[in-house]
């Protein structure tokens, strides 16, 4: 079984600055995607980024930006000049690479709460 | 297009009674999945359908829950019996998941509110 590791529940930046969330998985998979989900107070999940693993680049969504250490089972997301708008719960998903009709279910991490400050 | 649309979008019930909740997938998305976030958690997978087939109902917490889908459209939540530890929103995910390709992005709606007094 997957398990994703989100350790800050809460962290807090200042408008315009840089902000980076963590998050670590543990899996025995080899080919699988990352993903990272912004969740506002609208509930509604929103797709930030995402990131293949068998690709070394790491991806790049405008000013939001991951650190992808496939050995280290490291993700982290970067947010460079924070808006307002960004204040929203963060969640770290992971999901198995499958050729077969079987579940792609997503294994999202417990969230990080970010608060962009004026 | 329009997105996952969810309905109702908040749910108050008594313990014991029936509830039913819906998801309108993204048109033409073949996969649908089910979730369920326990306030201030992350989110835990109930079931997938592929089509109107669940492959995996893994998630499926009780035997109180169900899931149904009418091809690849609407898919109706059940959960009788409420009880209070059933409390939490419900989100609905579609993707654009082709048999033999490699996994596609998941979208999800607005989700539902339940609360079981």
């Amino acid at each position: 079984a997957q398990t994703v590791t989100q350790s800050q529940p809460e962290m807090s930046v200042q408008e315009a600055e840089t902000v980076t969330l963590s998050c670590t998985y543990d899996t025995s998979e080899n080919n699988y995607y990352l993903f990272w989900y912004k969740q506002p107070p609208s509930r509604q999940m929103i797709l930030v980024i995402r990131q293949e693993a068998y690709k070394q680049q790491n991806a790049t969504e405008n000013r939001f930006s991951v650190n992808f250490q496939k050995a280290a089972k490291s993700f982290s997301l970067k947010i460079s000049d924070s808006q307002l708008g960004d204040t929203a719960m963060y969640f770290c998903a992971f999901m198995k690479a499958l050729r077969l009709a079987s579940a792609r279910q997503l294994t999202f991490g417990s969230g990080t709460q970010l608060t962009v400050l004026p | 297009g329009a997105g996952v649309s969810q309905s109702p979008s908040n749910k108050v019930t008594e313990k014991g009674k029936d509830v039913e909740l819906r998801c309108d997938p993204i048109s033409g998305h073949t996969a649908l999945y089910w979730y369920r976030q326990r306030l201030g958690q992350g989110l835990e997978f109930l079931i997938y359908f592929q089509g109107n087939s669940a492959p995996d109902k893994s998630g499926l917490p009780s035997d109180r829950f169900s899931a149904e889908r009418t091809g690849e459209s609407v898919s109706t939540l059940t959960i009788q019996r409420t009880q209070q530890e059933d409390s939490a929103v419900y989100l609905c995910a579609s993707s654009l998941e082709v048999v033999g390709s490699w996994a596609d992005t998941q979208y999800f709606g607005p989700g539902t509110r339940l609360t079981v007094l």
